[in-house]
């Protein structure tokens, strides 16, 4: 079945570091990906979809793109601030059948002042 | 905010009981799906209605259920409740079938004692 490997958690980083949060997937066909953002206490929001391969998808300095060849959707921001700390959820949809989405475990991120 | 309302925020029972979740989706969303976030299962698609009807299942026990009202309102039913239930559940919904984005709602936090 279909499946979603992300990179494990927790990551700590300092302001302004680089940011990459692997995620890979196993499905058939063309899925659609997406990344959502949980903050402490409130729910789950999206944060950037891709629903073909190469798109990149994009939102608040955050981005990531679609790769066929390798699976992969992995996330990246440039300079994170205090304000990303957060887990971050990959998750697919497939291309037929249900709509649902399914998840990888999550990646807890703390940005450090 | 994305539109969707959950109650109530925390609910906290004993074993044995039966409790009741609600959702509102977003006004004109005609899906609505139910997803269970735990510690040890990470977060799993249960269930999901679409206009009234039930649309596709996932990973919901048969102590769970769940149905959606003419006003498209939807209510997630767990009963004989057990320790394991513990878990954050969240509704999320989208316009329709043509695999739309899906909003999530803030949760529901069950504790179960």
């Amino acid at each position: 079945g279909d499946s979603v490997t992300q990179m494990e958690g927790p990551v700590t980083l300092s302001e302004e570091a680089f940011l990459t949060i692997n995620c890979t997937y196993t499905a058939t066909g063309y899925p659609s990906l997406f990344w959502y953002v949980q903050y402490p206490g409130e729910g789950l929001q999206l944060l950037l979809k891709a629903t073909k391969a190469d798109d990149k998808g994009s939102n608040k300095g955050f981005e990531a793109t679609y790769r066929k060849e390798t699976t992969s959707f992995h996330l990246e921001k440039g300079s994170v601030q205090v304000s990303d700390s957060a887990v971050y959820f990959c998750a697919l949809r497939a291309s037929f059948g249900n709509e649902k989405l399914t998840f990888g475990t999550g990646t807890r991120l703390t940005i450090i002042p | 905010d994305s539109g969707v309302t959950q109650t109530p925020k925390h609910l906290i029972t004993a074993t044995g009981q039966r409790v009741t979740l609600r959702c509102s989706p977003r006004s004109g969303d005609l899906s609505v799906y139910w997803y269970q976030q735990s510690l040890d299962q990470g977060l799993q698609f249960l269930i999901q209605y679409y206009n009234g009807e039930e649309r596709a299942k996932g990973n919901i026990l048969e102590r769970f259920s769940a149905q959606q009202f003419p006003d498209l309102h939807s209510e997630l039913n767990l009963s004989s409740l057990e320790l394991g239930d513990s878990a954050l559940y969240f509704c999320a919904s989208s316009a329709g079938l043509a695999r739309e984005t899906q909003y999530f709602g803030p949760g529901t936090r069950l504790l179960v004692l």
